[in-house]
């Protein structure tokens, strides 16, 4: 029974480009939470989305950055035209939705703007 | 707004000592805990998770409590190894159903 998986593990643009991380999601699970965590810093909430649904966007930068969670494959997060300030390690979690489950997470990508 | 404070965010202590790590929340109105640890340069592990209804959780060598009314929760490791050497955060789970984190605390048990 996989755990969320996320890919790829490290991933690294020049400025102005697109990233794009994916995250599966484990069995059972509908729910998948976005999380990033900057250099030194805590973990930041940016997006929970359900199946083909975004639930919560209100971590998300205004700008450049989207997610989604289709009906069928991954979720994404899309970063357009990265700059510096936007390495950091992006955590996706998942869970089934009840409340008073707890939610797992995926060993998370870092992303690394040259 | 939800905000989660980890007191110490720095503990060092000899291999062996018994240790509590806090954690306080802000808003009561929760519907679960979680203790996560995370090595660096690593993901998350999911430690403990207590339900609001709950007073404490026990893995191991790990206990967890948890006073809601209070906004305070604690993580004990007992026996310390080197092996616990990690940073230990707190997460609150409201009803947004986001997590919300601590800053976490850095612990290094040393031989």
């Amino acid at each position: 029974n996989a755990g969320v998986m996320q890919n790829p593990r490290h991933l690294v643009r020049r400025r102005g480009q697109e990233a794009r991380l994916r995250c599966s999601p484990m069995k059972g699970h509908s729910h998948v939470y976005w999380y990033r965590q900057l250099p030194e810093e805590g973990l930041k909430f940016m997006v929970y989305l359900q199946k083909e649904n975004i639930i919560d966007e209100s971590g998300m930068p205004k700008e450049r950055f989207s997610a989604e969670f289709p009906k069928e494959g991954p979720s994404i997060l899309r970063i357009q035209q990265v700059v510096r300030g936007d390495s950091a390690a992006y955590f996706c979690a998942s869970s089934p939705g009840h409340p008073n489950y707890g939610y797992t997470f995926g060993s998370g990508t870092r992303l690394t703007v040259v | 707004k939800q905000e989660v404070t980890q007191i110490p965010a720095a503990l060092s202590v000899p291999e062996g000592e018994n240790l509590v790590l806090n954690c306080s929340f802000t808003d009561s109105a929760i519907y679960n805990l979680q203790w996560f640890r995370q090595d660096p340069g690593k993901g998350l592990t999911s430690l403990l998770l207590i339900q609001s209804s709950q007073r404490e959780q026990t893995s191991g060598r790990l206990n967890a409590s948890l006073d809601k009314s209070s906004g305070r929760s604690t993580l004990y490791i007992a026996a310390s190894q080197p092996g616990d050497s990690a940073t230990y955060l707190c997460a609150v789970k409201g009803g947004a159903q986001k997590l919300v984190f601590g800053q976490g605390t850095r612990l290094t048990i040393n031989p």
